[in-house]
């Protein structure tokens, strides 16, 4: 079993469009969260940190299940220039980053 | 306030060379972390450098080594170069060992033929 798993999709949605991706982990022991995208070719950037609180950055919130070992991501109104790999991130609080092998997004117009 | 940089930025080698990449961190950080980016597939751990000691090491084998000066850049050396090692090779700094976000650098993209 892999230690994040997301659904690489890809998910084609149109314009506007409220988009959820989600992502399971397996080590129960995991400090921190994260949601990072990736552009073709290019080096990963961090979208957002996932708090069991839940976070919001306009557009995007970010849940986290520690229970369910879940994390989700959820992107509303979804805009052309969020086309993009989206890469679920855990950090067993060791400084290494495990990733997941990404979910690709298509915002069709 | 300058990013992680790294160079080069792409590099060609043939099969049994040898080749070093190189890396240096966000202004303010201490800890480099190197990950090997293959095709669809997500980054993999490969080592963690803080204090100028290699801290931690992901599932690679030894032909992969690195190094951190005392200024905090890191080098990351592949010896007895494979066509598997062809890859996106991402390093990513942070302020500390710990569980801070990591930043990266725009990548070293390295083919092997």
């Amino acid at each position: 079993r892999k230690e994040v798993e997301q659904d690489p999709g890809p998910f084609n949605v149109p314009e506007g469009a409220t988009v959820a991706f989600n992502c399971t982990y397996s080590n129960s022991a995991s400090q921190s969260f994260f949601w990072y995208r990736q552009d073709c070719r290019k080096e990963p950037k961090l979208l957002m940190s996932v708090y069991s609180s839940g976070n919001e950055d306009g557009r995007f919130t970010a849940q986290l299940n520690r229970a369910s070992q879940y994390i989700s991501l959820l992107i509303r109104d979804s805009k052309l220039s969020d086309s993009a790999t989206y890469l679920c991130v855990v950090n067993p609080a060791t400084g290494k980053l495990i990733f997941g092998q990404g979910t690709t997004l298509q915002v069709k117009p | 306030d300058a990013g992680v940089t790294q160079s080069p930025t792409h590099l060609i080698k043939t099969r049994g060379q040898q080749v070093t990449l190189r890396c240096s961190p966000k202004s303010g950080h201490d800890t480099v972390s190197w990950y090997q980016q293959a095709l669809g597939q997500g980054p993999q751990f490969i080592f963690q450098y803080y204090e100028e000691e290699e801290r931690q090491r992901g599932n690679f084998p030894d032909r992969f080594s690195g190094h951190q000066f005392p200024n905090y850049s890191s080098e990351l050396n592949v010896n007895a170069l494979l066509l598997g090692d062809s890859a996106l090779y991402l390093c990513a700094s942070t302020r500390t060992s710990g569980a801070y976000e990591q930043y990266f650098g725009p990548g070293t993209r390295l083919t092997v033929t």
